[in-house]
C-alpha cells in the first residue's frame, strides 16, 4: 500500500465551486506539506504543517486553506475555485526537519482542472 | 537571483553516457540538499540527499555540494533511457520547507 495518498486523483470542476483534497500517510511523520505544480513554474508551497496544532502558509497560500484533523490527515480546500487553481496537487510528508530525517516524501498527486 | 535555479534543458545525451545536472542556491545558509527525478504526470520521487561537502555516491547516481560556490550537482553514470525525466533540485530553507528548481529535463537517447 501506498505510504501517502490522496484523494481524488482527477477533479474536474467549476468556477466558484468549493472543493476539497484530501492526503493521508501511514509514514508516522510529523510535518505535511501540500504543493501546486505548474508548467514552467516548477512546484511551489501552499501550506505546511509540522504537527497537529501548527499550520503554516507558503509562497502562493491565497485562495487556499488546509485543516490538518490528525497526525495523519492534512486537507486542502479551495474555497471558491478559479480558473487559474488549474493544477497538479501534491502532498508531502517528512519526519522531524532535522538533519537526515528530513527528506520528503510525495503523494501521487491530484490533477485538478477549474472550468 | 532566484533562490534555486537549475538550467531547464533539454540535456540530451547518448546511452551509457553521464548526464550532468547543475544547480545554484542563493540562500547561504542551506544545510540541506536534495535531487528528486519526477516522471511526466507522476509525482516526485527522492533520489538523493546530500547535507555535507563533497561527494556523495548511490549506485549509478553522485551527488556533489560545494558549500562555498553554493553549488550542487547530480551525475548519473551510464545513463539509461529509464533515466530520462525531469531532475528536481530542492534546498532546505531555514524554516524548515524545501524550494525546488523548476527542473532540467534530461532525454537518454538508445
Amino acid at each position: 500500500d501506498a505510504d501517502v495518498t490522496q484523494t481524488p486523483r482527477n477533479r474536474i470542476t467549476k468556477t466558484g465551486k468549493r472543493i476539497m483534497l484530501e492526503c493521508s500517510q501511514t509514514k508516522g511523520h510529523d510535518r505535511m506539506y501540500w504543493y501546486r505544480q505548474d508548467p514552467g513554474l516548477g512546484l511551489r508551497l501552499i501550506y505546511y504543517s509540522f504537527d497537529v496544532k501548527d499550520i503554516n502558509k507558503g509562497e502562493i497560500s491565497d485562495g487556499y486553506s488546509v485543516s490538518r484533523q490528525a497526525q495523519a490527515k492534512f486537507s486542502l480546500s479551495l474555497e471558491s475555485a478559479i480558473p487559474n487553481q488549474t493544477a497538479l496537487y501534491f502532498c508531502a510528508t517528512s519526519d522531524t526537519g532535522q538533519g537526515a530525517g528530513d527528506e520528503q516524501f510525495f503523494g501521487p498527486g491530484t490533477r485538478l482542472t477549474v472550468l | 537571483q532566484k533562490e534555486v535555479e537549475q538550467n531547464s534543458g533539454p540535456l540530451s545525451v547518448p546511452e551509457g553516457a553521464i548526464a550532468s545536472l547543475n544547480c545554484t542556491y542563493s540562500d547561504r545558509g542551506s544545510q540541506s540538499f536534495f535531487w528528486y527525478r519526477q516522471y511526466s504526470g507522476k509525482s516526485p520521487e527522492l533520489i538523493m540527499s546530500i547535507y555535507s561537502n563533497g561527494d556523495k555516491e548511490d549506485g549509478r547516481f553522485t551527488a556533489q555540494l560545494n558549500k562555498a560556490s553554493q553549488y550542487v550537482s547530480l551525475l548519473i553514470r551510464d545513463s539509461q533511457p529509464s533515466d530520462s525525466a525531469t531532475y528536481l533540485c530542492a534546498v532546505m530553507r531555514s524554516q524548515g520547507n524545501l524550494i525546488f528548481g523548476k527542473g532540467t529535463k534530461l532525454s537518454v537517447k538508445p
